[in-house]
């Protein structure tokens, strides 16, 4: 079975300032992770993933996120906040295909909420 | 460039009415998902069609029923509403059988069973 974890509910930042959004997985094998972010009443939309390769991935809008298999980790990373930048963020990981299409399990969320 | 689109965008039904959630992509994935997502507990997978003519339960299927009408359309019915389905429903699809495609989701539709 696989597994995400975001273990905060909320985080806050101040305009300006670095942002990190945790994310913690538990799946066998070697996963595709991912992130996503849900503006209000919107539907959720892609920012980055990781397949293979570099562990560090740039996504859209200035994010990244860092993959670390031995603490099974992918935490969404941008140098400098936006208010804009507030939304909920939600990471998701997928075994990959073998012959069969494979489901996301998603994280349970995490706000962002950033100060001007 | 509509990508996902789900119909309709808001309901209220009555306790044991029926209802059809509508979903169709033009992006020509052979994939295609329901979620529902309830505050603090994330997108939880009701069903899921890996390609046209098969579906498969996910975590929380019960109460649902889902039919993929041809490789556009999936749709989900609710039979008899209750209000533990009181919910927003996303649907979203992808490419099946090529790693680390990313799902495309629909705006939702914000359900509320009184």
């Amino acid at each position: 079975a696989q597994s995400v974890a975001q273990p905060e509910d909320q985080v806050n930042v101040a305009e300006g300032n670095p942002l990190t959004v945790k994310c913690t997985y538990s799946v066998s094998g070697n996963p595709y992770l991912f992130w996503y972010v849900q503006y209000p009443n919107r539907g959720l939309q892609f920012l980055l993933k990781y397949i293979t390769g570099d562990n560090l991935v740039k996504g859209s809008y200035g994010f990244e996120a860092e993959f670390n298999k031995s603490q099974t980790s992918f935490h969404l990373k941008k140098p400098s906040a936006l208010v804009s930048d507030s939304a909920l963020y939600f990471c998701a990981v997928r075994l990959p295909p073998s012959g069969s299409a494979r489901q996301l399990t998603f994280g349970s969320g995490t706000q962002l909420t950033v100060l001007p | 460039n509509a990508g996902v689109t789900q119909t309709p965008k808001f309901q209220v039904l009555k306790t044991g009415q029926s209802m059809t959630l509508q979903c169709a992509q033009d992006m020509n994935h052979n994939s295609m998902y329901w979620y529902r997502q309830d505050p603090g507990m994330g997108l939880r997978l009701i069903y899921y069609s890996a390609s046209e003519g098969t579906t498969d339960k996910g975590e929380v299927p019960n109460g649902y029923n889902v039919s993929r009408l041809n490789k556009r359309e999936f749709s989900l019915r609710l039979e008899s509403a209750a209000p533990s389905q009181t919910s927003v429903y996303f649907c979203a699809s992808s490419e099946a059988g090529i790693g680390g495609t990313e799902a495309f989701f629909g705006q939702g539709t914000r359900l509320t069973v009184v």
